[in-house]
């Protein structure tokens, strides 16, 4: 079975400012998805982030940037500039792809950081 | 697209009665997913739906609880004689295939 770490149950930064968050996990795996999900106050989950492992580019969505270490099952997320409406838990998560290119769905979610931005 | 939608929002009840949330996910979403999220935790996967089918059922998933899907749109998920230890947020997500999988907002549920 699959399992996520974060090893961050809080972190904080001023705005404007650049965080990383990091996230480790364990497979057996050769072929899976990594996900960050950012969950505000109001309790939706929203997509960050989205790597696919066979790819070796980091991806990267405007402010947001993963720093992807395959070998070392590794996933930080980088937040640059910032801004108090980053303020949220943020989570990592990982998904299987099954034979034949099926994912089997199912996300598996680590602990969890809460992120405070201070202005 | 009105994204995925749960229903109640939150709700009380004392041990042992019966309660059933509802889902409805982002039209045309062939996969429907439950999750169990205490709080300061990540969210716990409970079963997946494939259209109708339910083709993944956690351990967590107890034989007081159940979930259905008919006709592939909406699900429920049934909890029969509720415990105090079934106090959670209940989140659906849909996806298309492989595609982004996106939350509701959830459902709280507090058991007195």
């Amino acid at each position: 079975a699959q399992t996520v770490t974060q090893s961050q149950p809080e972190m904080s930064v001023q705005e404007a400012e650049t965080v990383t968050l990091s996230c480790t996990y364990d497979t057996s795996e050769s072929d899976y998805y990594l996900f960050w999900y950012k969950q505000p106050p109001s309790r939706q989950m929203i997509l960050v982030i989205r790597q696919e492992a066979y790819k070796q580019q980091n991806a990267t969505e405007n402010r947001f940037s993963v720093n992807f270490q395959k070998a070392a099952k590794s996933f930080s997320l980088k937040i640059s500039d910032s801004q108090l409406g980053d303020a949220a838990m943020y989570f990592c998560a990982y998904r299987s792809v099954g034979a034949g290119g099926t994912s089997y769905g199912k996300l598996t979610f680590g602990q969890g950081t809460i992120l405070t931005v201070h202005p | 697209d009105t994204g995925v939608s749960q229903d109640p929002r939150h709700k009380i009840t004392k041990r042992g009665q019966n309660v059933t949330f509802r889902c409805d996910p982002i039209s045309e979403h062939n996969r429907l997913y439950w999750y169990r999220q205490t709080l300061g935790q990540g969210p716990e996967f409970l079963t997946y739906f494939q259209n109708e089918a339910q083709l993944e059922k956690s351990r967590l998933l107890s034989d007081r609880f159940s979930a259905e899907r008919p006709k592939g749109s909406f699900s429920t998920l049934e909890i029969q004689r509720t415990e105090q230890g079934d106090s959670a947020m209940y989140l659906c997500a849909s996806s298309f295939a492989e595609n982004t999988i996106y939350f509701g907002e959830g459902s709280w549920l507090t058991v007195v």
